[in-house]
């Protein structure tokens, strides 16, 4: 499974668009992209998914780049409950599994 | 609302007595995980049942067992917990596991003296 990287912290203010990379460079063709979310003491929460193409949904976009290498969770408009630790996962998309990489602590401060 | 229970939410056991971890969901997903998380680390996959195919992890230790006597409940056993089995335990489902969320349940903290 392809590893992913991603920065250990990052702030926003609420209010603005937390923009959370992760690089992918040794993605293949058939693997997706999940990002999901873990608030403090409680189980991770799917946000989002894709493949090649940019994603929306409630939550959040998902930007891909053209090369797939990298991608870009946006949070529009953060709250403060948006504070959690987002992961970047690659998935093979014939198997069941995520293999959860370190991710990003999230702080959104008033 | 159809969701993931897991009980008890808190767990403590003495050094190498038996415990079991319960996981049962309202969704009637195919396929049932758990998994370890230890303090200020990422989920670590232990297992999971795809129906009733057991699929265990390479690295999961062999004191881990599962049981899933149906499709609504999955239960971790650990036979002997150490000090280092000291964690949260989170049950997942999904629906049939190939291109679909991962639904968590809150977790068990499990304590071990």
């Amino acid at each position: 499974d392809a590893k992913t990287t991603q920065p250990p912290s990052m702030d926003c203010a609420e209010g603005r668009a937390a923009n959370l990379p992760c690089n992918h460079s040794t993605i293949s063709g058939n693997e997706y992209v999940y990002w999901y979310r873990q608030i403090h003491s409680q189980g991770p929460q799917y946000i989002i998914h894709g493949l090649k193409n940019n994603e929306t949904n409630e939550m959040a976009s998902l930007i891909i780049t053209e090369d797939r290498k990298s991608s870009t969770l946006i949070l529009p408009h953060a709250t403060l409950r948006d504070t959690a630790v987002y992961y970047c996962i690659v998935r093979v998309a014939i198997t069941d599994k995520l293999i959860f990489g370190t991710g990003t602590r999230l702080q959104v401060f008033p | 609302d159809a969701m993931v229970i897991q009980n008890p939410r808190y767990q403590v056991t003495q050094f190498g007595k038996p415990v079991t971890l319960s996981c049962s969901q309202t969704l009637n997903h195919n396929v049932m995980y758990w998994y370890q998380q230890k303090s200020s680390q990422a989920p670590k996959l232990l297992f999971h049942y795809y129906d009733k195919d057991f699929n265990n992890e390479a690295d999961t230790p062999d004191n881990f067992q599962s049981r899933r006597p149906n499709t609504s409940f999955c239960f971790l056993d650990i036979r002997s917990p150490g000090l280092g089995d000291a964690a949260m335990y989170l049950c997942a489902t999904s629906r049939d596991g190939r291109d679909n969320e991962q639904f968590f349940g809150p977790g068990t903290r499990l304590t071990v003296l």
